[in-house]
């Protein structure tokens, strides 16, 4: 069945960098999208960026600058990374299938991250 | 970027119908596809695809969910409205790039 798992760092320093990773089951990344959405305890979901079954990536306009979604294939596995966090980026962080047409059908569990000295 | 406009809280009463409503800043549909999409995220879990495409209901999801509009106006219906589905429902359109409403949280009256 379809999976997928995030990982990494439950606390980040500010000014530091945030890496996930996102572990997936049940399908390949050459055939469908993978994408980072995040939420701030208590509010709502924020799109962070996709990367594409071919390969192609694509950001929210506000965090761009500082974003960046890679992929290994061969380990199913997607990387986010995001530099000079804050503490507004404390937040749960998604990763979820992308299919055609651009719907989420399956999220993974999410996990924490909370920027702090 | 498309801003997506959701009311933040409906009241409603168990057994009764529940519309929730979600506004584009501009047209999310293409021809007849509406690029439209529903979720439900209850406390402390991931979100749950609802409906697809506005108004096709995802796999495994009870029939009292349904989904209507195109354009730039879209609506979720819950009818009859039961203690399960007190929650946050969040539409998310895809028509470029991709963004998410505010969220409605469904509370009890």
């Amino acid at each position: 069945q379809v999976q997928l798992k995030e990982s990494g760092p439950g606390l980040v320093q500010p000014s530091e960098t945030l890496s996930l990773t996102c572990t997936v089951s049940g399908f390949s990344l050459t055939s469908n999208s993978v994408h980072w959405v995040r939420q701030p305890p208590g509010k709502g979901l924020e799109w962070m960026g996709i990367i594409r079954s071919g390969g192609s990536t694509d950001y929210n306009s506000a965090l761009k600058s500082r974003l960046s979604i890679s992929r290994d294939t061969s380990k199913s596995q997607v990387f986010l990374k995001m530099n000079s966090l804050q503490t507004e980026d404390t937040a749960i962080y998604y990763c979820t299938r992308g299919v055609y047409y651009g719907l989420l059908d399956y999220w993974g569990q999410g996990v924490m991250v909370t920027v702090s000295s | 970027d498309i801003v997506l406009t959701q009311s933040p809280v409906l009241a409603v009463s168990l057994g009764q119908r529940a519309t929730i409503s979600c506004r584009a800043s501009q047209s999310v549909s293409i021809s007849s596809i509406n690029l439209m999409h529903w979720y439900q995220q209850k406390p402390g879990q991931q979100p749950k695809l609802l409906i697809y495409r506005a108004s096709n209901l995802a796999s495994g999801i009870p029939a009292r969910f349904s989904g209507s509009g195109s354009g730039t106006d879209f609506t979720l219906t819950i009818d009859p409205v039961q203690a399960d589905d007190i929650a946050a429902y969040y539409c998310q359109q895809s028509r470029e790039s991709h963004t998410f409403g505010a969220g409605t949280k469904l509370e009890l009256k």
